[in-house]
């Protein structure tokens, strides 16, 4: 099993939308509605923002929104924040197991 | 308040083992997958495996299979992650992490995560 496929960069200014992928195969993302996206601050841990392709914990601003179309998963943040600089994971199921993209740094310009 | 507690950081010399563990309250420990997390230096996140501390089934990533051992102790709602044998590259911060649904199964997205217990192997 390869490491789910994440940009390893993407960047927005203030106020913008930003879109990052998640690409697998049909053994794990396109194979389950298990897609989970995590934020990362610098040295803290990381923190769940959506489960289940599109599902929002609580507390989480709904700037934060999830799809998945075949493979792909995608995470998209509108109306970009400067706290929302961090590293982005997903996640998915993978039969018996789960599994993380390599990450993708978000930077707000 | 729901709270996973890990234990401290660990230096080790390779070929010795340890075991870290992962204390949890605020919930049913029973009713929630538990599972661990390595994030080694600058790199990102790997899933290593997840166990049901109220029936022990365990299941690990192909890439840590035989080579960690996870286990629980409900008794005193603790789960735990060892090595037999360390090597250089096992340094890394290793994180617990809690199912985000009751009763649920491994395929749950983690909604709690402990502090992390950062594990140096040097000789």
């Amino acid at each position: 099993q390869s490491a789910l496929t994440q940009p390893p960069s993407a960047s927005g200014s203030p106020g913008q939308s930003v879109t990052i992928s998640c690409t697998g195969t049909s053994s794990d993302v396109g194979g389950y509605n298990y897609v989970s996206w995590y934020q990362q601050h610098p040295g803290k841990a990381p923190k769940l923002m959506i489960y289940e392709v599109s599902k929002r914990p609580s507390g989480v601003p709904d700037r934060f929104s999830g799809s998945k179309s075949g493979n792909t998963a995608s995470l998209t943040v509108s109306g970009l924040q400067a706290e929302d600089e961090a590293d982005y994971y997903c996640s998915s199921y993978a039969g018996s197991n789960g599994m993380f993209g390599g990450g993708t740094k978000l930077t707000v310009l | 308040e729901v709270q996973l507690v890990q234990s401290g950081a660990e230096v080790k010399k390779p070929g010795e083992s340890l075991k870290i563990s992962c204390k949890g309250s605020g919930y049913s420990f029973t009713s929630y997958w538990i599972g661990w997390v390595r994030q080694m230096p600058g790199k990102g996140l790997e899933w290593m495996g997840i166990i049901y501390p109220g029936d022990s089934d365990t299941r690990y990533s192909p890439s840590f299979q035989g080579q960690v051992t996870i286990s629980a102790d409900k008794s005193i709602s603790t789960a735990y992650l060892q090595w037999s044998s360390l090597k250089a590259s096992d340094t890394a911060m290793y994180y617990c992490v809690r199912g985000n649904r009751y009763g649920g199964n491994p395929s749950d997205a983690f909604d709690i995560w402990g502090q992390g217990t950062m594990v140096t192997v040097s000789s």
